[in-house]
């Protein structure tokens, strides 16, 4: 089972800022949470990740509460082609599997 | 990030008839692949975990003798669906592992859409 807990579905407006939560109470201190997407019909795409200090890259930023028990997913500037299921996983740092969850739809609306 | 390609992109095929899909890592070695199939608005399962060299690792539930997996090389694993049906009819995924400077990351195919008829 995973062991995220994430809302079903989540709307934003173009241009806006997504913000998407993912709580994982029980993340044990060799986690990361690691963050993909899977837009319809294609394969899962890998956003970003980290274990307790907030990350950026060009496609998003994690920010991850101190106790590290949850994070956000934060993409600053929605664009309708980021409507897409995203997934918040835990996993340790090597040679483990990913176990998806249900994720989050994401719908960005013009 | 790194690439991983699958071919074919989408298959169609006799029921009874044995299906082969291809996962490619493009600019890097994965010595462990991952195969998963995903149902119409389900998630991701992990059906099994490969590994260049030696046999794969199956997830409780997969039958080994009908998803025949093969990782040949440090770039490559093939997925073979034996005697389909259309039970198997699904959205099968790759992903590979890269290695970066401190932690490992996995990446996935486009995905092969199998229809049994």
């Amino acid at each position: 089972d995973a062991k995220t807990t994430q809302p079903p579905s989540m709307d934003c407006a173009e241009g806006r800022a997504a913000n998407l939560p993912c709580n994982h109470s029980t993340i044990s201190g060799n986690e990361y949470v690691y963050w993909y997407r899977q837009i319809h019909s294609q394969g899962p795409q890998y956003i970003i990740h980290g274990l307790k200090n907030n990350e950026t890259n060009e496609m998003a930023s994690l920010i991850i509460t101190e106790d590290r028990k949850s994070s956000t997913l934060i993409l600053p500037h929605a664009t309708l082609r980021d409507t897409a299921v995203y997934y918040c996983i835990l996993t340790e740092e090597y040679g483990n599997k990913l176990v998806f969850g249900a994720g989050t739809i994401l719908r960005v609306k013009s | 990030g790194a690439v991983v390609s699958q071919h074919p992109s989408w298959v169609i095929c006799k029921s009874g008839t044995s299906v082969k899909i291809e996962c490619r890592s493009l600019d890097f070695q994965a010595t462990t692949m991952f195969w998963y199939r995903q149902f119409p608005k389900q998630s991701l399962m992990l059906m099994a975990t490969s590994n260049e060299g030696s046999k794969a690792t199956y997830e409780q539930g997969v039958e080994k003798d009908k998803f025949l997996i093969n990782h040949a090389s440090l770039t490559l694993s093939t997925l073979t669906v034996t005697s389909a049906h259309p039970e198997d009819s699904s959205f099968y995924i790759c992903s590979a592992r890269d290695f970066g400077w401190s932690t490992e990351t996995q990446y996935f195919g486009p995905g092969t859409r199998l229809l049994v008829l």
